[in-house]
């Protein structure tokens, strides 16, 4: 079983929908969950963390249950921009190695 | 720039060869990481650096893989005897250590490494 695991993807979806990602991981030691979003042959963008608490940054929620080990990225009114690939990051227990699901891709249409 | 730059952008080599591949982070922050990221997957981790000294590497860092932080300052990441398997994309990052919780890594822009 993979460290941590997203929704194999690719999502497309129409431009102002929304859209949820989730992502499992399986280190109950894990201390820091982050969202980062990759464009094609860039490089990973942080673009959230994710506190126990949830936290929201404009269109974009991120949630985190620790009982489930289990971590969301909700984006809410689409827009074509956000097509990229999302990655869930967890921190390994150690405070400096992250370990990094395979992405879901993201293909938001007109 | 303060960003983290790496370099070279794209690297080209046959099978056989041994390149080096040059980060440079961003100036205040002392750790700093090596990645290899392959069409699909995320990145993985290779090695870690916290000022010069290398603290952790992967046990995906064969013996042909070295990499090196002399000054706490630039680090270099060199293949000896390059196979195929190690096209990827080599991703640095860097970030500020100390006891707050970690906000992420910035990383460079990688440098893409196709072995023919």
């Amino acid at each position: 079983r993979k460290e941590v695991e997203q929704d194999p993807g690719p999502f497309n979806v129409p431009e102002g929908a929304t859209v949820a990602f989730n992502c499992t991981y399986s280190n109950s030691a894990s201390q820091s969950f982050f969202w980062y979003r990759q464009d094609c042959r860039k490089e990973p963008k942080l673009l959230m963390s994710v506190y126990s608490s949830g936290n929201e940054d404009g269109r974009f929620t991120a949630q985190l249950n620790r009982a489930s080990q289990y971590i969301s990225l909700l984006i809410r009114d689409s827009k074509l921009s956000d097509s990229a690939t999302y990655l869930c990051v967890v921190n390994k227990g150690s405070n400096y190695q992250l370990i990094w699901g395979a992405g879901t891709k993201l293909i938001i249409k007109p | 720039d303060t960003g983290v730059s790496q370099d070279p952008r794209h690297k080209i080599t046959k099978r056989g060869q041994n390149v080096t591949f040059r980060c440079d982070p961003i100036s205040e922050h002392n750790r700093l990481y090596w990645y290899r990221q392959t069409l699909g997957q995320g990145p993985e981790f290779l090695t870690y650096f916290q000022n010069e000294a290398q603290l952790e590497k992967s046990r995906l860092l064969s013996d042909r893989f070295s990499a090196e932080r002399p000054k706490g300052s630039f680090s270099t990441l060199e293949i000896q005897r390059t196979e195929q398997g190690d096209s990827a994309m080599y991703l640095c990052a860097s970030s500020l250590g100390g006891d707050s919780p970690p906000y992420g890594y910035t990383f460079g822009s990688g440098t893409r490494l196709t072995v023919v």
